[in-house]
């Protein structure tokens, strides 16, 4: 089976734009997270999406945005990039998201803005 | 605020030594907590998954315990291989969002 796959694995981008990173879990798997890890602030969460629908999120402010697509594949967008966007992006699936289920965390895409 | 801590941040081993890595959060209203190891620039792999019901989960070398009452889990690598070398992260599922510990970076000498 295969695992999770992030595009693209690494992003040169200036301040201002804007970029959209994608994701596909494992078949099967319904649930998706977004983190950000950061040498500064470790690993933390942004969002999760489940059957389409963001269902939880975390304290980013609103140029972070995703959405989730019917085959469970999802796509994070920043818009408006700051120096300080700059970071490791990991997205992680699992079956439901529910309470015995195993996060699988793909390889993630390295953003630089410069 | 929830919150994970994990000590020590840094340890140096040589091989074969059993070893214990502690991971500490202040809300024990979790569903589970789950170990991970980080290599260098890479994503992260699952080690082991403790549901909130559960006092410990075992997986070849690697045993997990949870004590929701003291807010604590360790840990514990038996008979440390170089191979196991790398950053090993708690995280804590709140149900609402999931908190990471700053990990501990794990070297492992031949």
């Amino acid at each position: 089976k295969a695992g999770v796959t992030q595009t693209p694995r690494y992003l040169i981008k200036t301040r201002g734009q804007q970029v959209t990173l994608s994701c596909s879990p494992i078949s099967g798997h319904r649930s998706v997270s977004w983190y950000q890890q950061t040498p500064g602030q470790g690993l933390q969460f942004l969002f999760e999406y489940f059957s389409e629908t963001q269902r939880n999120k975390g304290n980013f402010p609103g140029r972070f945005s995703g959405r989730q697509f019917s085959n469970s594949r999802s796509e994070m967008n920043v818009s408006t990039l700051e120096l300080g966007d700059s970071a490791l992006y990991l997205c992680a699936s699992s079956l439901e998201g529910g309470d015995i289920d195993t996060q699988y965390f793909g390889p993630g895409t390295r953003l630089t803005v410069l | 605020k929830q919150e994970v801590t994990q000590i020590p941040a840094a340890l140096s081993v040589p091989e074969g030594e059993n070893l214990v890595l502690n991971c500490s959060f202040t809300d024990s209203a979790i569903y589970n907590l789950q170990w991970f190891r980080q290599d260098p620039g890479k994503g992260l792999t699952s080690l082991l998954l403790i549901q909130s019901s559960q006092r410990e989960q075992t997986s070849g070398r690697l045993n997990a315990s949870l004590d929701k009452s003291s807010g604590r889990s360790t840990l514990y690598i038996a008979a440390s291989q170089p191979g196991d070398s790398a950053t090993y992260l708690c995280a804590v599922h709140y149900g609402q969002n999931f908190v990471f510990g700053p990990g501990t970076r794990l070297s492992v000498l031949p």
